[in-house]
């Protein structure tokens, strides 16, 4: 699998708004995952969109993916406190392990 | 519990000793990898194994040696430990690469050579 390449590397919103990190690939995926990481720990999938879908929501998430574009979005509505943390994107292509960027470190000030 | 474990959570060795690091899955996961992460590297693969005595070279599987004699289990051995080697290692594990590549991650061994 390719590398997700995460933008912006960091992000820093006041509580209650919305955070919006965007990612980037270079050739077609079978599907692409979000995955968020708190400090110290290990990741925790968060949402996993396929290459037929352009968007999908779960609770506050919502991810789309424009495959013409070669780029997905993940959009955090009423951002907490505890959102804090690093997202990583990561595509899939259904045959090889998946390969993990550097990430969007995310700071939600109270 | 079911879910994915790693052991020791931290460990201090140092240089030139052998260390293992273990990882236990209870899910029967099919895939399991070892990641390492280092700040300013992200995640980065060290080997992944697609079922019991599978295993395949990631992205840095240099100094490292892993086995996988039973499907739950995925130890990682450092031969000769260096200090470059200090670092957070992660194992996941997963069902399946086609369709199913969810990863769910353990919660990290951090290892410092001294």
């Amino acid at each position: 699998s390719q590398q997700g390449e995460e933008d912006p590397q960091a992000l820093s919103i006041q509580e209650g708004e919305n955070a919006t990190m965007n990612c980037s690939y270079k050739t077609s995926i079978n599907n692409l995952q979000w995955y968020r990481q708190n400090s110290g720990r290990g990741l925790v999938h968060l949402i996993l969109i396929r290459s037929n879908e352009r968007e999908k929501h779960s609770g506050r998430l919502r991810v789309t993916l424009d495959t013409s574009k070669k780029s997905s979005s993940l959009l955090i509505t009423a951002s907490r406190a505890a959102d804090t943390a690093s997202y990583f994107c990561a595509p899939g292509s259904g045959n090889t392990p998946l390969v993990f960027g550097k990430g969007t470190r995310l700071s939600v000030i109270a | 519990d079911a879910g994915i474990t790693q052991s020791p959570r931290y460990k201090i060795t140092e240089t030139g000793r052998q260390v293992t690091l273990m990882c236990h899955q209870t899910w029967s996961h099919s895939y399991m990898f070892w990641y390492r992460q280092d700040l300013g590297h992200g995640l980065r693969l060290i080997y992944y194994s697609a079922a019991a005595d599978i295993t395949d070279k990631g992205e840095v599987p240099d100094g490292y040696v892993v086995s996988r004699s039973k499907t739950e289990n995925f130890p990682l051995t450092l031969e000769s430990a260096t200090r470059s080697q200090t670092s957070v290692y992660f194992c996941a594990s997963s069902p399946g690469l086609a369709g199913s590549e969810t990863q769910y991650f353990g919660p990290g061994t951090r290892l410092l050579v001294l």
